[in-house]
């Protein structure tokens, strides 16, 4: 099946640091990305939806300020957490959609730790 | 999307059926209903997608009622490999693009396969 990468798998920073997190389709073009991030116990909450080329749309709640998301080409979107305080510690999850069928694949999620 | 319900957790024997429900009752004629799991510390991973007809393929089965009020995802010979959360979730049609083709999870159900 389809592959979809992210990097780093896990990270671990100070506070106030900014940590960027990448999120690859390997084997097929993706038009759209979703960041998800999910604490522990607690289900996925989608945070943001990335088209290629476009402005992300955020959900409700997340601060587009503080979670950059960066869509330039259809294989990679990339999640930038600024200044990073501990309630930013999270398991961040992205997904694709590809462009062909419209299926969507997750990444493996990149553990986020804010010391 | 429609709300799903699906109970918190199941237990079921290694070797046995594990028959996870879900009631849909508002869904509607142009959503689908689609099963992902997530093993701890990992993606989700895609299992069955089906609009009104049963559906199997080399991981599950999907019996969706006549209504399409509820469906059962059948795992016909649980493994310990398969205790995971199941998410199941219903949405448009997968060729709708941007926001329109999110994924929104619930709570899922948490099965453990034991010996």
């Amino acid at each position: 099946g389809a592959v979809v990468s992210q990097h780093p798998s896990w990270v671990i920073c100070k506070s106030g640091t900014s940590v960027k997190i990448e999120c690859r389709s390997l084997d097929f073009q993706a038009t759209t990305m979703f960041w998800y991030r999910q604490f522990p116990k607690q289900s996925l909450m989608l945070m943001a939806t990335s088209n290629e080329g476009s402005k992300a749309t955020y959900e409700q709640g997340v601060e587009k300020d503080k979670f950059l998301i960066n869509h330039a080409s259809l294989t990679l979107s990339t999640l930038t957490v600024t200044s990073a305080h501990p309630e930013d510690s999270s398991f961040y999850i992205c997904s694709a959609r590809t462009f062909l069928t419209g299926e969507l694949f997750f990444g493996e999620g990149s553990r986020l730790t804010v010391l | 999307d429609a709300k799903t319900t699906q109970p918190p957790s199941m237990d079921c024997a290694e070797g046995r059926a594990a028959n996870l429900p879900c009631n849909h009752s508002t869904i509607s004629g142009n959503e689908y209903v689609y099963w992902y799991r997530q093993i701890h510390s990992q993606g989700p991973q895609y299992i069955i997608h089906g609009l009104k007809n049963n559906e199997t393929n080399e991981m599950a089965s999907l019996i969706i009622t006549e209504d399409r009020k509820s469906s059962t995802l059948i795992l016909p010979h649980a493994t310990l490999r398969d205790t995971a959360v199941y998410y199941c979730i219903v949405r448009v049609n997968l060729r709708d693009t941007g926001t329109a083709s999110k994924l929104t999870f619930g709570t899922g159900t948490r099965l453990q396969v034991t010996l």
